[in-house]
Formats: C-alpha cells, sequence, structure tokens
C-alpha cells in the first residue's frame, strides 16, 4: 500500500519569512495530493491540492510543487502570518481523491512574531 | 451550508463497553469516509462507503470495527468491547462523486473517544 513520509515534523519561522513542508510517497499509482492544516482541536482543512498531471499551483501565498518522477511533493508557505501556525498534513490517494487518502505524521509549523 | 457533523464529540467508555459513534455528512455527498488519529499523529483510513455500500475496510483494525451506513446518508461507527488503545479522535469526512475531478473531503470536527 502507500506510504507517505513527511518532514519536518517540526518548524519554527519568523514572521514574514517562507516555510516549506516536503513529502514523498512510494506508490506511482497516486495521482491526487491535497495539504490539510489542522489547528488545535480542530478539523482538518483543505488549503491546497495538486493532481498529477500539474507540476505547480499557487493560491495566493501557498503553492504546492509535484516531481512525479521523485515521488515528492512540496508546500510552500511566503510572508508567513501567526495565523499560520499549525499542523500541517500532506497526503496521498488514487483515483484523484475519491478513495482513501493516505496521511503523512504531520509538520507543525509556528510563526514567530 | 452544514458541514460534516458527529456525534458526541467526547465519548468516556470503560473497557469492555460498547461505542457507537455517528456521522452526518454533507447532504448529498455520496462518499463518506472514517478515519481514526491518534494523538500527535495523521489521520489512518478505516472505511470508505459510496452511497450505502462499503466498498473498502481494509482499514479496520479489528473484527471489534464495523461501520455501517443503510441509507446512504448517515453511517456509524461501532466499537465492540472497547480496549485502550482504541482511545483517538474518530474523524468522518464526505465528498460528492464529481465528473469535473473536485473530489475534496470535508471533515467533521471528530469524536474523541477514550477508554479508560
Amino acid at each position: 500500500g502507500e506510504n507517505v513520509e513527511q518532514h519536518p515534523s517540526t518548524l519554527s519561522v519568523q514572521e514574514g519569512d517562507s516555510a516549506v513542508i516536503k513529502c514523498t510517497y512510494s506508490d506511482s499509482a497516486s495521482n491526487y495530493f491535497p495539504w490539510y492544516k489542522q489547528e488545535l482541536g480542530k478539523r482538518p482543512q483543505l488549503i491546497i491540492d495538486i493532481r498529477s498531471n500539474v507540476g505547480e499551483k499557487k493560491d495566493q501565498r501557498i503553492a504546492v510543487t509535484l516531481n512525479k518522477t521523485a515521488k515528492h511533493f512540496s508546500l510552500h508557505i511566503t510572508e508567513t502570518q501567526p495565523e499560520d501556525s499549525a499542523v500541517y498534513f500532506c497526503a496521498a490517494s488514487e483515483n484523484f481523491g475519491n478513495e482513501k487518502l493516505t496521511f503523512g505524521t504531520g509538520t507543525r509549523l509556528t510563526i514567530i512574531p | 451550508g452544514a458541514g460534516v457533523s458527529q456525534s458526541p464529540r467526547y465519548k468516556v467508555a470503560k473497557r469492555g463497553q460498547d461505542v457507537a459513534l455517528r456521522c452526518d455528512p454533507i447532504s448529498g455527498h455520496v462518499s463518506l469516509f472514517w478515519y481514526q488519529q491518534a494523538l500527535g499523529q495523521g489521520p489512518e483510513f478505516l472505511t470508505y462507503f459510496q452511497n450505502e455500500a462499503q466498498l473498502d475496510k481494509s482499514g479496520l483494525p479489528s473484527d471489534r470495527f464495523f461501520a455501517e451506513r443503510p441509507e446512504g446518508s448517515v453511517s456509524t461507527l461501532k466499537i465492540q468491547r472497547t480496549q485502550q488503545e482504541d482511545s483517538a479522535v474518530y474523524l468522518c469526512a464526505s465528498s460528492p462523486l464529481s465528473v469535473d475531478g473536485s473530489y475534496e473531503q470535508y471533515f467533521g470536527p471528530g469524536t474523541r473517544l477514550t477508554v479508560t
């Protein structure tokens, strides 16, 4: 089955700087890669996703890149703000997300004011 | 509109008791997923329904876990003879079955189960 690894497990960034979180996956059949943000005690919420036919996607301060050959994808947050502090999870799925998600172990991002 | 809801939000069970966790998906969502999230970990897949059909139950950790969605809307996850290792947050997610490629899974707030 699919295995998703995520690094780093914790990340502290000065407010205004950029943050990068990286994930690798094992199953070449995976074709959908969402990123979820989870604040303490809250539900995971989708912040951005990318499909395997696209190499990069951007939404304001957030971008995701995908390298299918190397089987890795990354989340980039620019101009970080205190409200970006949360745990971020990457995930992978076949069938463009209409099947189970396999999650990484999470990155706790702390923005230092 | 209303999001995915789950009840109860918190459940404390004595070891050996049976529990039932409920999920109300977003109206009209065909797909429904259950995940288990241990403290400090990512969600782990348990089972998946498309309408009332349980298409994948490969993640259920033992035969003590059972899920159903008899009318293709509300789903119940039942855990029999609870054990301490069952303590976790149980998350439900739903998604539409869309031909335009929109497959976002919308998560509920979860039920935190503590087995004492």
